[in-house]
């Protein structure tokens, strides 16, 4: 089971981009890397998945260095909507299908 | 189209008592999975399920915890005569096939024990 380790908390000023940095470092060649925010009281939502390099949406970029062992999420000019729990998830290919496992998170404060 | 529904969103139960939660995947997903989100932690997986099959229940506690997603219906999360430690959110999400990586959640059941 590839072990996911991020920062508990981060404060960040509105209008700042906020770097979220993940460590995996066991993490398996066909393990995708996702991430996801949850808000209180709310199941978490997907943001970004990536496999190697970058992705970007309309809502966050995802970094992954070629070795993989980390990955950074990238939320661009926050708001204090961004206010939340980012979750950061390695598949585990277990009997083909995606069985994922949930951290602590890094809870993200957006001041005003 | 709709999105997971769970209901109750919340749950008062007694010790010794029986909790039944449900959960309604989107329209077109066969594949349903339960967490369970202690106050202040992550979620912890309990089971994947798709129609009439349980796949992977390695995450569920061995007694007094099942799981059912009949053929017609919702999946169904019972717990049978609970204790206090069982008070947590309960999440239910579901995905179209057993390979996406992305899987869409509910708002949870807040079930409280006293």
């Amino acid at each position: 089971l590839a072990k996911t380790t991020q920062p508990i908390s981060m404060d960040s000023y509105e209008g700042q981009e906020v770097n979220i940095t993940c460590s995996h470092n066991n993490i398996a060649t066909n393990d995708y890397i996702t991430w996801y925010q949850q808000f209180p009281s709310q199941g978490p939502r997907f943001i970004i998945q990536g496999y190697k390099t970058k992705v970007t949406n309309e809502v966050a970029s995802l970094f992954i260095p070629a070795d993989r062992k980390s990955s950074t999420l990238s939320l661009p000019r926050v708001s204090l909507s961004d206010t939340a729990v980012y979750y950061c998830l390695v598949g585990v290919n277990s009997g083909g299908y995606q069985k994922v496992t949930f951290g602590t998170g890094t809870k993200l404060q957006v001041i005003p | 189209n709709a999105g997971v529904m769970q209901n109750p969103r919340h749950l008062v139960r007694r010790r010794g008592q029986e909790a039944r939660l449900r959960c309604s995947p989107m329209k077109g997903h066969s594949h349903v999975y339960w967490y369970r989100q202690l106050p202040e932690e992550g979620l912890k997986f309990m089971v994947y399920l798709q129609k009439e099959n349980i796949i992977d229940e390695s995450g569920m506690p061995k007694e007094r915890f099942s799981a059912e997603f009949p053929k017609e219906g919702p999946s169904i999360l019972r717990i049978q005569q609970v204790v206090r430690g069982d008070s947590a959110a309960y999440f239910c999400a579901s995905s179209p096939d057993r390979s996406t990586y992305e899987q869409y959640f509910g708002p949870g059941t807040r079930l409280t024990v006293t």
